[in-house]
């Protein structure tokens, strides 16, 4: 079966630009969550999304958005990029009956 | 509100030895707790999870977990170090069926 896969896992911006990352669920996972880690601040709820509704938003300013998809695929957008948005962006999948499973990450550099 | 305590930020053990690492709770409803590891430039891999079944948790690589509800702790150990466990370990608390609530993580170094 395979796992939570992200795209892309590596990526190099400028400030002020604007940056989407993307998620593929483990097959039969509706629930999808992101969670930044940046150096030093731990991992950082952001979303959550349930059946293609945004469920609950971590404490961080509205340039950070995202949607799913009717096939529960997910996006983050991050616009107008700050140097403090540099971080590992993880996806997680889970279902009422499977615990959350992480994929690899998305490694955004913010110059 | 959900919270998790991890103390200390590392952990040095020499291979052979037990590795404990201490996750403290707090949750205004019967939590569901897991623990996550996270090895160098990787995203996490779910070690054990407790969800209100049997209180010892056992998970992948040797290690165990055991939920004590009056101690509102969920403690992690391994008998026998192996210098692959080299790596950031995370605790996490949860109600059902939503986000989960990370701890700041501890290191965990082997020694040969």
């Amino acid at each position: 079966e395979a796992g939570v896969t992200q795209s892309p896992t590596h990526l190099i911006k400028t400030r002020g630009q604007q940056v989407t990352l993307r998620c593929s669920p483990i097959s039969g996972h509706t629930s999808v969550y992101w969670y930044q880690q940046a150096l030093g601040l731990g991992l950082q709820f952001l979303l959550w999304y349930d059946e293609g509704e945004e469920r609950n938003r971590g404490n961080f300013p509205p340039r950070f958005s995202g949607r799913q998809f009717p096939n529960y695929s997910s996006e983050l957008n991050v616009n107008a990029l700050e140097l403090e948005d540099s971080a590992l962006y993880l996806c997680a999948s889970s279902t009422d009956r499977a615990p959350p499973f992480f994929g690899p990450g998305t490694r955004l550099t913010v110059l | 509100a959900q919270s998790v305590t991890q103390l200390g930020s590392h952990v040095s053990v020499s291979e052979g030895a037990l590795v404990l690492l201490r996750c403290n709770y707090s949750s205004s409803v019967p939590p569901y707790l897991f623990w996550y590891v996270q090895y160098p430039n990787q995203g996490l891999q779910l070690l054990l999870k407790y969800t209100s079944a049997a209180t010892l948790v056992k998970g992948i690589n040797g290690f165990e977990a055991e939920f004590k509800k009056s101690e509102t702790s969920f403690h992690l150990t391994k008998p026998s170090a192996h210098m692959s466990d080299a790596a950031e370990y995370f605790c996490a608390v949860s109600e059902a069926n939503s986000k989960l609530t990370f701890g700041k993580g501890i290191t965990l170094s082997v020694r040969p």
